[in-house]
């Protein structure tokens, strides 16, 4: 399979532990993308990286929260002290380069329950 | 800013009629892109279509059509002759200069197909 993989596919935790979640990307996709999406509503973009760049960052993305992608490959996505709040689906998604707008791929999403 | 409104939160059809899920955006670009995507029940994100602001001609493809209107800041998409399958959360995407390479989406609207 050559599509986005993210692990765990679930993660039960409890409030203020740390948790981090990984996305490997189409391998030739030089964007990578992380997305927040709660229970009614849409992916909310949390940060995207082009290349090993961290490019852009939400406000959503408090300093809890931190994502690296080194190496330009896979990424990740810790969140600190983990808050009930923080409960959601966790969605990575990839895309080539070139085009500003190119269409995304993306993961089947880590869902993280805070307890 | 930038924003895409779903109006509708929930549709139910029986399977062969036709049905129409709206999409209004907003946004000060002049260049931007509009996405739909499905999300269906197994929860990972299915591209669908990407259409940028220079090109209205609407699109068919097989039983989807895209309507894309500036004039009213709209693009809707409609499912012709609906099958079970298409039973899924169908979201309308907006991306333009004045967001970077963040897309928004809209809030979704769940779409249930009976039998």
């Amino acid at each position: 399979d050559t599509g986005v993989s993210q692990n765990p596919r679930h993660k039960i935790t409890k409030r203020g532990q740390n948790v981090t979640f990984r996305c490997d990307p189409i391998s030739e996709h030089n964007r990578l993308y992380w997305y927040r999406q709660t229970l009614g509503q849409g992916p909310e973009f949390l940060t995207y990286f082009q290349n090993e760049a961290q490019l852009e960052k939400s406000r959503l993305l408090s300093d809890r929260f931190s994502a690296e992608r080194p190496k330009g490959s896979f990424s990740t996505l810790e969140i600190q002290r983990t808050e009930q709040g923080d409960s959601a689906m966790y969605l990575c998604a990839s895309s080539l380069g070139g085009s500003s707008y190119n269409e995304q791929f993306f993961g089947p999403g880590t869902r993280l329950t805070v307890l | 800013a930038q924003k895409v409104t779903q109006a509708q939160t929930e549709i139910s059809v029986v399977e062969k009629e036709d049905v129409t899920l709206d999409c209004v955006y907003e946004t000060r670009d002049t260049t931007y892109y509009l996405f739909w995507y499905k999300q269906p029940p197994s929860g990972e994100l299915v591209f669908l279509i990407r259409r940028n602001s220079f090109d209205e001609q609407n699109e068919i493809s097989g039983r989807y059509s895209w309507n894309f209107q500036k004039s009213t800041s709209s693009f809707n998409f409609t499912i012709t002759a609906s099958q079970v399958v298409d039973s899924a959360v169908y979201f309308c995407a907006l991306s333009g200069f004045t967001g970077g390479f963040k897309t928004i989406f809209g809030a979704g609207t769940r779409l249930f197909v009976k039998a």
